[in-house]
């Protein structure tokens, strides 16, 4: 089956200043990649996602770029707030009748006044 | 619309004892998943449910049976709770190939 690993597990970083979250995958077949923020107590939920035919994808401060040769895609926060500070997850998912996603292990922001 | 509800919020439950997990979703998706979050390793998928009529095991299915009672509900059970099955379930659901929407979450904690 899948397995996505994710790094760091916790990252601090100055407001104002960016943010990367590395994730690498297992199953070349996978297709689906979206990563969800989830603060403390709450329900996760997406903030972006890609699919594998494309490299890069964009939402305002948000990016993600997908790496399918070396299987792996990332997260880039730029000009962190506050207000980002969440765990955040990415996932994989291969073709199927339903979204099966695979987690990472998940990544602590805090983004320090 | 409400999205994803689950009932109930949190429960206790002692060891040996048996629960439903209940999700409903209001959204006309056909897709619902059962997943479990433990501190430090993500969320993990139990059992999916593709459509009306269908479920399928996830990576930790075991000690788990679920129902797709109709299209806008999915159960969870544990027929006898063990300690290792104290986690924060969650219920999402989508539609088709589409993102998935998660409930507010159950926080079950097994004696």
């Amino acid at each position: 089956g899948e397995n996505v690993e994710q790094h760091p597990s916790t990252l601090s970083v100055q407001e104002g200043d960016s943010a990367v979250i590395k994730c690498t995958y297992s199953d070349s077949a996978s297709n689906y990649f979206p990563w969800y923020k989830q603060e403390l107590g709450k329900r996760p939920q997406l903030i972006i996602d890609i699919r594998s035919n494309v490299g890069e994808k964009k939402d305002q401060r948000i990016a993600v770029t997908l790496n399918k040769t070396a299987k792996h895609f990332s997260l880039h926060i730029t000009e962190t707030q506050p207000e980002d500070s969440a765990v955040y997850f990415c996932a994989a998912s291969s073709v199927g009748s339903a979204r099966q996603l695979t987690f990472g292990s998940g990544t602590q922001l805090t983004v320090l006044p | 619309n409400a999205g994803v509800t689950q009932t109930p919020k949190f429960q206790v439950l002692k060891t040996g004892q048996s629960m439903t997990l209940q999700c409903a979703q209001d959204m006309n998706h056909n897709s619902m998943y059962w997943y479990r979050q433990d501190p430090g390793m993500g969320l993990r998928l139990i059992y999916y449910s593709a459509s009306e009529g269908t479920t399928d095991k996830g990576e930790v299915p075991n000690g788990y049976n679920v129902s797709r009672l109709n299209k806008r509900e999915f159960s969870l059970r544990l027929e006898s709770a063990a300690p290792s099955q104290t986690s924060v379930y969650f219920c999402a659901s989508s539609l088709a190939l589409y993102e998935q929407y998660f409930g507010p979450g159950t926080r079950l904690t097994v004696t």
